[in-house]
């Protein structure tokens, strides 16, 4: 059974804080993982990861995928109380299929 | 700016009601999706359409049909609502890409359902 497995399941930091967040895959017919960010509403996108070892970049987020190792990670470094939300990792199989995780709740305190 | 449409953010129904929920992109996306998200069990996919009229169910579509009439148009029902369906409800769409779905998901607001 395909699964998607999320790491912690949630963290409470202080501002300036580096956090690293985890995803682990198992899926048959994989073909990207995607990170998403939701506040109080609608997902919304991150990253999508296709290829090992290339990291993306988005201001002081990054993220990483490890195809051999099945897992992909988010950084973000000097975190700030706007980035509290509930992160959300999710890997495409096949044609129309995405399996989420549970998502990594983080809070971030003044 | 593309946009997921959730016609109704709050609702709240009594146990046998119907329930509509409606979602309309304007991104002229082939895929579109029904989510239900709940505490501790994530995003669970309801059903999902790579076409109009053609639907495909997913992982927990019991309870819940839908309907595709119109490429932009994706509509949930619930034939009677059951208190176990209060629940978050996230309508998304994608684009089709051959035979690679690589592609990102874009999501509607929500739809916080709660049955009495």
């Amino acid at each position: 059974e395909d699964k998607v497995v999320q790491s912690p399941l949630s963290l409470v930091v202080h501002e300036g804080d580096t956090v690293t967040l985890n995803c682990s895959y198992e899926v048959t017919n994989f073909r990207s993982l995607l990170w998403y960010k939701q506040e109080k509403k609608a997902p919304t996108f991150l990253f999508m990861l296709t290829s090992s070892g290339i990291e993306k970049k988005s201001g002081r987020l990054s993220s990483i995928l490890d195809k051999k190792e099945l897992f992909s990670i988010l950084n973000i470094t000097a975190t700030q109380t706007g980035d509290s939300a509930v992160y959300l990792c999710a890997v495409t199989s096949g044609t129309y299929k995405y399996i989420f995780g549970t998502g990594t709740r983080l809070k971030v305190l003044a | 700016d593309v946009k997921v449409t959730q016609s109704s953010r709050y609702l709240v129904k009594r146990t046998g009601e119907k329930v509509f929920l409606e979602c309309v992109q304007d991104m002229d996306h082939e895929n579109m999706f029904w989510y239900r998200q709940d505490p501790g069990l994530g995003l669970r996919l309801i059903y999902f359409s790579y076409d109009v009229k053609m639907k495909e169910k997913g992982d927990i579509p019991e309870g819940y049909s839908v309907s595709r009439e119109k490429k932009e148009r994706f509509s949930l029902i619930l034939e009677s609502a059951s208190t176990n369906q209060t629940s978050m409800y996230l309508c998304a769409s994608s684009l089709w890409r051959g035979d690679l779905n690589t592609g990102e998901l874009f999501f509607g607001e929500g739809s916080r359902l709660t049955v009495l």
